[in-house]
């Protein structure tokens, strides 16, 4: 049983540009959440997805959109970037969107310069 | 709005001690309290999780403490050793709103030798 993957591991960009980060989930997942951790805080709810449809959304802008893919595998997509975007971006999967146990990928560091 | 709030932000105990860290949630909803566990670099690892229909669980030298009526659950660290040195978070969930969590700030505990 393969874990939650995530890439690239760490990523440079620049304030106004567009990133797309990925993530596996561990097999047989079919859900998929993600959050922002910023430096020295706790992680941040983005969004999550349960078969391939956007279920659930927190506090963030429209900026910030995803995809599920039939394979369960997800992509977070950030336009317009902002210094203040710049934060370790963590999935999580887990068998069903109602089971409480999510397991985390170890994360995609992003700096915004 | 904070939902759930942790403290210490930071701990300091010798090996073999007990670490005792606390949170406290305002959302009566949640149903599921999970702590985690992230090294530097890494993403979260579940620790243990307990449900409000149960006071206390014990899982090796881990025990979450759990008072519905405060409000407030706690992690016990027993015979504490140097590589339990970590970030833990707090957080809790609520099935009606599709498992999502919401974390604590954190907790840096280091294990002195």
């Amino acid at each position: 049983e393969t874990g939650v993957t995530q890439s690239p591991t760490h990523l440079i960009k620049t304030r106004g540009q567009q990133v797309t980060l990925r993530c596996s989930s561990q097999s047989g997942h079919n859900t998929v959440s993600w959050y922002q951790q910023a430096l020295g805080q706790g992680p941040q709810f983005i969004f999550q997805y349960y078969r391939e449809e956007e279920n659930g959304r927190g506090n963030f802008p429209p900026r910030f959109s995803g995809l599920q893919f039939p394979n369960y595998s997800s992509e977070l997509n950030v336009n317009a970037l902002e210094l203040d975007d710049s934060a370790l971006y963590l999935c999580a999967s887990r068998a069903d969107m109602y089971q409480e146990t999510q397991y985390f990928g170890p994360g995609t560091r992003l700096l915004v310069l | 709005q904070q939902q759930v709030k942790q403290s210490p932000q930071s701990l300091i105990v010798q090996k073999g001690g007990i670490s005792i860290i606390n949170c406290a949630y305002e959302n009566t909803a949640f149903d599921y309290f999970p702590w985690y566990q992230q090294f530097p670099g890494k993403g979260p690892a579940l620790l243990i999780a307990i449900r409000p229909d149960v006071s206390e669980k014990k899982e090796g030298r881990f025990t979450i403490s759990f008072n519905k009526s405060a409000k407030q659950f706690s992690l016990h660290i027993m015979d504490s050793q140097p590589g339990d040195s970590a970030t833990y978070f707090c957080a809790a969930s609520k099935r009606t709103s599709g498992s999502r969590l919401t974390f604590g700030e954190g907790t840096q505990l280091t294990v002195n030798p």
